[in-house]
Order: structure tokens, then C-alpha cells, then sequence
């Protein structure tokens, strides 16, 4: 069994709408990461949290370490929110990041 | 805003030849990572550095494959005889030294696509 799992694996939405998606994982850890994939490949660090929320433009992230999960939300979507969106673990053993399989976010206009 | 840079962008070589991937991490970030990437899958942790030696590797990470810093500004990812299966996406990623992991964000670069003939 994977020690991260996305759901859901793909998003289909329209310009506008609230987007969630979520992170559950099953090991201790120091920190979560949400990261977004472009088409290219590239890799962008959106956040890492460690506890609470955090907020950045329409990106607002939160963890509940208690529950050992984390969710992603994007208000007022766009479509050059298309990407994919992962969810990766650092684990209190060690610094390397423990990846999920990503969320495919596709918005139509 | 400093960045993590990495050459080439895309590599093609030849199945039994040696590549080496280049990073060049933020300048003063002092734990650097390589991750890849096979196409259609999640990304995989490689190998962890700092104080120029191997903190972590993976299962991946075996005799073939070697990093190094070689001056105060590269870190570099060799595979000494590729295979098919090497064919992926390579990450370089580096991050600060923090008291506490959970300080430690990783920045990433690029990535190399190297596809193995």
C-alpha cells in the first residue's frame, strides 16, 4: 500500500469552481509538500506545512497531523490552474520526500 | 529569486554509456537530492547529500550510480552504464540546514529528461 494517497487521481472542473484535493498518508511525519507538475515536467513548491494552514493567493493549504491528512483548496479556479497537483511526506526518519501519485487538474473556460 | 538550474534539459544516450546530470543548487542551500521520474509514475527519491557524503539513498540507488560536488557550486548525478529502464525524468532539489527537518522546504530544478536507446 502506497504511504500517500491523492484523491481523487483526476479533476475535470470549470472556470470558477472550488477545488479540493486531498492527501492522506500513513507514516510519522515533519512536513507535507504540495508541489504542481506542468506539462514540461517542471516541478514548482507551492507549500510546505507542518501544522494548521497556510494561504497563499487563491492556494490554501491545510494539514490535521491527528487525522494524517492534508487538502489542497483553490478558489475561483482558472484554467491555467491545469496541472498536476502532488502531495509529498517528509518522514521524521530522515529529510528524503515520499511523493503521491498526483491529481490531474484539468479547467475549462 | 535564486533558482535550482540543471543541463543538460534533455540527454539521449546510448543503452551501456555513462551520462552525468548537472544541478546547480541555491547558493546557500547545504542539502542537496536527486528524484526521477519514469514517465507515467510518481516521483522517487534517489539520494540525499550533505557535508559532501551520502546522508540517504534509495533501493534505486545502486553501485551504478554515483553523486558528487565536485566544486562549490555543482552536485552531479553519474550513471556509470545506463540501462532502458533509466529512461526518466531526473530531479535535482536543494534546501537549506534548519535545526528541524520540518523547516527544511525543498526547491526544485528543472529536471533532465534522459532517454536511454
Amino acid at each position: 500500500k502506497n504511504e500517500v494517497e491523492q484523491s481523487p487521481q483526476n479533476l475535470t472542473a470549470q472556470e470558477g469552481e472550488f477545488i479540493t484535493i486531498n492527501c492522506s498518508y500513513s507514516v510519522g511525519i515533519s512536513a507535507l509538500h504540495w508541489l504542481q507538475q506542468h506539462p514540461g515536467g517542471g516541478i514548482v513548491s507551492l507549500f510546505m506545512l507542518s501544522s494548521g494552514k497556510k494561504k497563499h493567493g487563491r492556494l490554501i493549504a491545510t494539514i490535521n497531523i491527528q487525522e494524517k491528512h492534508s487538502s489542497l483548496h483553490i478558489t475561483a479556479s482558472h484554467p491555467r490552474d491545469s496541472a498536476v497537483y502532488i502531495c509529498a511526506v517528509m518522514k521524521t526518519s530522515g529529510s528524503r520526500l515520499t511523493f503521491g501519485e498526483g491529481t490531474q487538474l484539468t479547467v475549462n473556460p | 529569486e535564486p533558482e535550482v538550474t540543471q543541463t543538460p534539459s534533455h540527454q539521449v544516450t546510448q543503452m551501456g554509456q555513462e551520462v552525468i546530470l548537472r544541478c546547480v543548487p541555491i547558493s546557500n542551500h547545504l542539502y542537496f537530492y536527486w528524484y526521477r521520474q519514469i514517465l507515467g509514475q510518481k516521483v522517487e527519491f534517489l539520494v540525499s547529500f550533505y557535508n559532501n557524503e551520502i546522508s540517504e539513498k534509495s533501493e534505486i540507488f545502486d553501485d551504478q550510480f554515483s553523486v558528487e560536488r565536485p566544486d562549490g557550486s555543482n552536485f552531479t548525478l553519474k550513471i556509470r552504464s545506463t540501462k532502458l529502464e533509466d529512461s526518466a525524468m531526473y530531479f535535482c532539489a536543494s534546501s537549506t540546514l534548519e535545526t528541524s527537518f520540518a523547516y527544511n522546504e525543498q526547491f526544485f530544478g528543472p529536471g533532465t529528461r534522459l532517454t536511454v536507446l
